[in-house]
C-alpha cells in the first residue's frame, strides 16, 4: 500500500538551531516527491520536486534531500518566520495524478 | 502573475444541504485537482480534471462531483452534507495532467452544522 510517512510529528527550535524532518515513503516506482510549507489554515506552498536519490535542492535555510527510500529537509539556522507545518507527497503508484501526503511535521521557531 | 484562486473562503452549511466550491487555476495551468484536508492531517485527494474530464478519483463518494470549464475553471459539488464534511478544501493546478508540481489555492473552510 502506498504510503508516506512523516517524523517528528512536532518540532521546537530555538532560532538558529538547525534541525532535519524525515519524509519516507512507499511507492512502486517514484516519480517525484513534493515538499510544501503550509500555514494554519491556508493552501500548501510550493517549495521542492525531487526526482531522483541524490538529488538536492535549496531555497534560502532548507535543503531537500532524497534517498530510495526517505527524503529530509534540513532548516539550517531557522528563524521564527520558519513556524509553519512541512508536508511532503509522492505521486500513487497507478494513480499518478492522486498526490499522497504525509500529516506533515509542524515546526515552531522560538526567538 | 496570478495563482490558484478559491472562492468562498468560509462556508457554513447544514446537514443534507449542498455545496457548490470554486477555483480557478493559476496562469498557464490546465489541469485542476481537488483535495479535503481535515484538521491535523495531510490533504486527501478526491479527483482531478483535465481537458474538462474527471480522470481520477479518490476513495470519495459519489456525493462529490465536479465540472472543468473550457477556461480550465473547476467546481467542487457536495450533496447531502455529513458532519464529517467539514474540512479544508483544496484546489490545485497544474500544467498537464499526471505527477507534475501542484499547486494549491488557500482554500475553502467548509463547516456543516
Amino acid at each position: 500500500e502506498d504510503q508516506v510517512t512523516q517524523s517528528p510529528e512536532a518540532l521546537r527550535l530555538q532560532e538558529g538551531e538547525s534541525s532535519s524532518l524525515n519524509c519516507s515513503y512507499t511507492v512502486s516506482g517514484l516519480r517525484g516527491l513534493f515538499w510544501y510549507r503550509q500555514d494554519p489554515g491556508k493552501g500548501p506552498e510550493f517549495l521542492f520536486t525531487l526526482y531522483s536519490a541524490g538529488e538536492e535542492k535549496e531555497k534560502e535555510r532548507l535543503k531537500a534531500t532524497l534517498t530510495k527510500k526517505e527524503s529530509f529537509l534540513h532548516i539550517t539556522a531557522p528563524k521564527p518566520e520558519d513556524s509553519a507545518t512541512y508536508l511532503c507527497a509522492v505521486p500513487a503508484s497507478y494513480n499518478t495524478d492522486k498526490l499522497i501526503f504525509g500529516t506533515g511535521t509542524r515546526l515552531q521557531v522560538f526567538p | 502573475d496570478a495563482g490558484v484562486t478559491q472562492s468562498p473562503t468560509h462556508l457554513i452549511k447544514t446537514r443534507g444541504q449542498q455545496v457548490t466550491l470554486r477555483c480557478s487555476p493559476k496562469s498557464g495551468h490546465d489541469t485542476v485537482s481537488w483535495y479535503q484536508q481535515a484538521l491535523g492531517q495531510g490533504p486527501q485527494f478526491i479527483f482531478q480534471y483535465y481537458e474538462e474530464e474527471e480522470r481520477q478519483r479518490g476513495n470519495f463518494p459519489d456525493r462529490f462531483s465536479g465540472h472543468q470549464f473550457p477556461n480550465y475553471s473547476s467546481e467542487l459539488n457536495v450533496n447531502a452534507l455529513l458532519l464529517g464534511d467539514s474540512a479544508l478544501y483544496l484546489c490545485a493546478s497544474s500544467y498537464l495532467a499526471g505527477a507534475y508540481e501542484q499547486y494549491f489555492g488557500p482554500g475553502t473552510r467548509l463547516t456543516v452544522t
